[in-house]
């Protein structure tokens, strides 16, 4: 059972363009969501995050949007960048919960 | 200030040999993790640590043990390797109850033949 889901496993973007990243949970438990970013033959590095008692939070490029109603949150870059190519995965835990849920990943390609 | 390390980066086993994966993390946190990443199906825990002295079953722990050596130390150990255990294994590590962000080491990529 799939309780974080990345339903897009690849994402091409123009550079300077917009680059949008999905993720829907299941589990209504979950209070808590980070995004984390990997590139290759590396461990991956904490991106940002929203609790459940907002519906945005932003940093700098990154704006994270949730969706409770809809189990859904979204990951908006812009701009896009050459060095924003990387595989994005989303995390859910419950509040308090350290234990995190991750989602397949998206590979996210931005085009020069 | 490391972060979290692992050792070894590279590994290539034999059906049936053993191995232990180290891990060490100098943030002073509480909790750490072991994970393995498999194509298509993102970061499946392993087994977990909230404190030294305590370890917990996570979604993928048949084949793997572990040890929380101190609070700085956990390893990650394969009895009896098989090729279903190839992989790429991160440990994390983060400050506990509260703290959500994990820390992750740069992985170690193992083989089994």
């Amino acid at each position: 059972d799939q309780q974080v889901k990345q339903n897009s496993p690849s994402l091409s973007v123009q550079e300077g363009r917009i680059s949008i990243l999905n993720c829907d949970y299941t589990n209504s438990m979950f209070d808590y969501f980070l995004w984390y970013k990997k590139y290759p033959a590396e461990g991956p590095t904490f991106l940002i995050s929203i609790s459940s008692i907002k519906d945005k939070n932003e940093d700098g490029r990154f704006t994270v949007f949730l969706n409770k109603s809809a189990k859904h949150l979204s990951l908006h870059i812009v701009p896009s960048q050459p060095g924003d190519s990387a595989v994005y995965f989303c995390a859910g835990a419950p509040f308090g919960n350290e234990k995190l849920t991750f989602g397949t990943g998206t590979r996210l390609t931005i085009i020069p | 200030n490391a972060g979290v390390t692992q050792t070894p980066k590279f590994q290539v086993l034999k059906t049936g040999q053993s191995m232990t994966l180290q891990c060490a993390q100098d943030m002073n946190h509480n909790s750490m993790y072991w994970y393995r990443q498999d194509p298509g199906m993102g970061l499946r825990l392993i087994y977990y640590s909230a404190s030294e002295g305590t370890t917990d079953k996570g979604e993928v722990p048949n084949g793997y043990n572990v040890s929380r050596l101190n609070k700085r130390e956990f390893s990650l150990r394969l009895e009896s390797a098989a090729p279903s255990q190839t992989s790429v294994y991160f440990c994390a590590s983060n400050g506990g109850p509260g703290a959500n962000e994990q820390f992750f080491g740069p992985g170690t990529r193992l083989t089994v033949l």
